[in-house]
């Protein structure tokens, strides 16, 4: 069973960067994953595939803020030059034949 | 681009069927999902209906209770949830897949579901 595990919370100031985790369990290193911002009040919104060698598909209108990395189990998102839109909810995601798996989210704020 | 349907509130051990209609690509092309998000939760997924064969995949805790089905005449996702309790209280999102089937690319705006 593949797990995703996240940080809770996570915090940087306006104008920095931050790197969010996702931590895939040790079985499935091998795998590529989703990620999906969650503002309030709003459905989700897809940022981008990252695949297990680092390289990155963002979705349609993301902007080049936002890139992805790998390295073993851990794939990480990364939001450079914060703006304030970017405090949301930030998921992982990922799937197997049949069933989809969600990282617990990790609830990002911006100083 | 996905428009759910069909929320509000239900009684417990009532029923409620979702509707997700989809416009600009066809639903037989590409996997459905049900995600849902409970007051102060996390996004867990309920149920998926593959593109080009309609199977179906459901988590144990929901298993037996939703069930999800399409229309793809009317390009349209389905979830029948039965059985209702307060747990099921969340907001429900339909959501497509890319077209290799694996992850998702596009979400609705969601649908309140209150038991």
């Amino acid at each position: 069973q593949i797990v995703l595990t996240q940080p809770s919370s996570a915090s940087a100031s306006l104008g920095a960067s931050v790197k969010l985790t996702c931590t895939l369990s040790s079985r499935h290193t091998n795998y590529d994953i989703a990620w999906h911002q969650h503002q309030p009040q709003k459905g989700p919104r897809f940022l981008m595939k990252l695949n297990n060698d680092g390289t990155f598909k963002k979705g349609d209108g993301i902007p080049d803020r936002f890139s992805g990395s790998s390295s073993g189990t851990e794939r990480f998102l990364i939001i450079s030059s914060l703006q304030s839109e970017d405090e949301a909810d930030y998921y992982c995601q990922t799937w197997s034949t049949g069933p989809i798996v969600f990282g617990g989210g990790t609830k990002l704020t911006v100083l | 681009q996905l428009l759910e349907s069909g929320g509000g509130l239900a009684q417990p051990g009532g029923s409620l069927r979702l509707s997700c209609v989809g416009s600009a690509f066809p639903f037989n092309n590409f996997a459905i999902n049900w995600v849902r998000q409970a007051p102060g939760k996390g996004l867990e997924w309920v149920s998926r209906i593959s593109g080009f064969s309609g199977r179906t995949f459901y988590p144990e805790s929901v298993k037996g209770r939703l069930s999800v089905s399409r229309d793809t005449s009317k390009n349209s996702v389905f979830l029948q949830m039965n059985s209702l309790t307060a747990e099921d209280t969340a907001m429900y999102y339909c959501a497509k897949e890319d077209d290799s089937g694996s992850y998702i690319d596009k979400w609705g705006q969601g649908i309140l579901v209150t038991v």
